[in-house]
Formats: C-alpha cells, sequence, structure tokens
C-alpha cells in the first residue's frame, strides 16, 4: 500500500516558469513533511520540509503548501532555472518511536533555457 | 567532516555471488538507513538501525541482511545477489530521536547483477 502519492512522474517546465509537484498521503498520523532534491549521480538531500501546524512555507523561490483537510501538500518552485532540473521526492513522517520516511515515487523536473 | 561515505561506488556481480556494502558517518548519529532506488519506484527502505547493534526491517528487507556493529558503520550484505537486486543503494543516516528528522543521504552503490 503506497503511502504517499506523487504527480506528475516527469515535468518540463521553462525556464522563469512556476514549477508545481503534489502529493498526497493516507495515513493521518504523519507530521513532518519534507522535500528531498536528488540531481544526477548524487544522493538526495532536503530541500525543505513542512509540519502540519502551518498552511505554508517559503524558502527562497521554494514553496510547501499544505493542506490538511484534503491530505495533500505540494511544492511550488517560483522563476524556476535550469539548476533546479533534478529529481525531487516528496516524503512523510510521524513523531512516534523509530518513525521511517515514506517517499513518494519521485518526480523528475527539466527546466527548459 | 565526510557526512555519509559508501563503498564500494560501482560493483558488478555475478548470479549467486555475496558481497557487502559499506556505509560510514562521521556526524555522530545514531540513526542509519539502507534504501535502494528503481527507476519509477522511488526510494524503498530496505533495513536501518536505532543505535549500534540493532537492526530493524523496512518495507523491502528480503534477500538482504545487515550489521551495525560500531555507531558509525551499517553494512549491508547480500548472501546471494540475484538480477531483481539490481539497484541503486543509497545510505543514510540521522541524528535520532526527538531531533530532527533531517536525512543525510551517501552518494550511493550502482550494483548490477547479472
Amino acid at each position: 500500500q503506497q503511502q504517499v502519492k506523487q504527480s506528475p512522474q516527469s515535468l518540463i517546465v521553462q525556464k522563469g516558469g512556476i514549477s508545481i509537484i503534489n502529493c498526497a498521503y493516507e495515513n493521518t498520523a504523519f507530521d513532518y513533511f519534507p522535500w528531498y532534491q536528488q540531481f544526477p549521480g548524487k544522493g538526495p538531500a532536503l530541500l525543505i520540509a513542512i509540519r502540519p501546524d502551518v498552511s505554508e512555507k517559503k524558502e527562497g523561490r521554494f514553496t510547501i503548501s499544505f493542506n490538511k483537510s484534503a491530505k495533500q501538500f505540494s511544492l511550488h518552485i517560483m522563476d524556476s532555472q535550469p539548476g533546479d532540473s533534478a529529481t525531487y521526492f516528496c516524503a512523510a513522517t510521524m513523531n512516534s518511536g523509530y518513525s521511517t520516511l515514506t517517499f513518494g515515487k519521485g518526480t523528475m523536473l527539466l527546466v527548459s533555457p | 567532516n565526510a557526512g555519509v561515505t559508501q563503498t564500494p561506488k560501482f560493483r558488478v556481480l555475478k548470479t549467486g555471488q555475496s558481497m557487502t556494502l559499506l556505509c560510514a558517518q562521521d556526524m555522530n548519529h545514531e540513526y542509519m538507513y539502507w534504501y535502494r532506488q528503481d527507476p519509477g519506484m522511488g526510494l524503498r527502505l530496505i533495513h536501518y538501525s536505532v543505535g549500534e547493534g540493532t537492526t530493524a526491517k523496512g518495507e523491502v528487507p528480503d534477500g538482504y541482511n545487515v550489521s551495525r556493529l560500531k555507531k558509525q558503520n551499517f553494512l549491508l550484505g547480500l548472501e546471494s545477489a540475484a538480477p531483481s537486486q539490481t539497484s541503486v543503494y543509497f545510505c543514510a543516516s540521522r541524528l535520532g530521536q526527538g531531533m530532527s528528522y533531517e536525512q543525510y543521504f551517501g552518494p550511493g552503490t550502482r550494483l548490477t547483477v547479472t
């Protein structure tokens, strides 16, 4: 059972445009929602994260929007740049026991020059 | 501070062969994880450890074994490799319970089983 569903699988955006990646989760006990960025040949790295007590978090050009009632969260990349071309993973976890991250399947973003 | 390192970077095995992947971290993290990444499947947790001498199964543990004899090292073993284990393997570490959830990933090991 996939607990975090991510869409789209791939995305092509023109330079300067807005990239939007969506995730939906099923487990209402999840209370931490990070996004990881992975460049080709590298390991994933934390990009930005949000907790469900806020509806939005912004760091530079990257924003997470969170809708608790819909059990959805999304990553918005404003003014997308070719250097943002990477694979993005959403994830979720809960603050109980030895919590592990459940990852979405990833979105391959290509920002065309 | 090297962070999380993995050896080897690449490996080709024949079906039935065994091998051990080594993960090392120098951040004094309590928790360590092994994931596999396959196209269109995202990152799937194989095994994890919440401290020296302790390990637990993740989502896809079959065919793998792990050991955490030292806090800084987490070993992933394949006793009898199968073509289905062709994948990119990532190790990650995290500070510990009650601390930041952030996981720090290594650069990965690309394994091909023929």
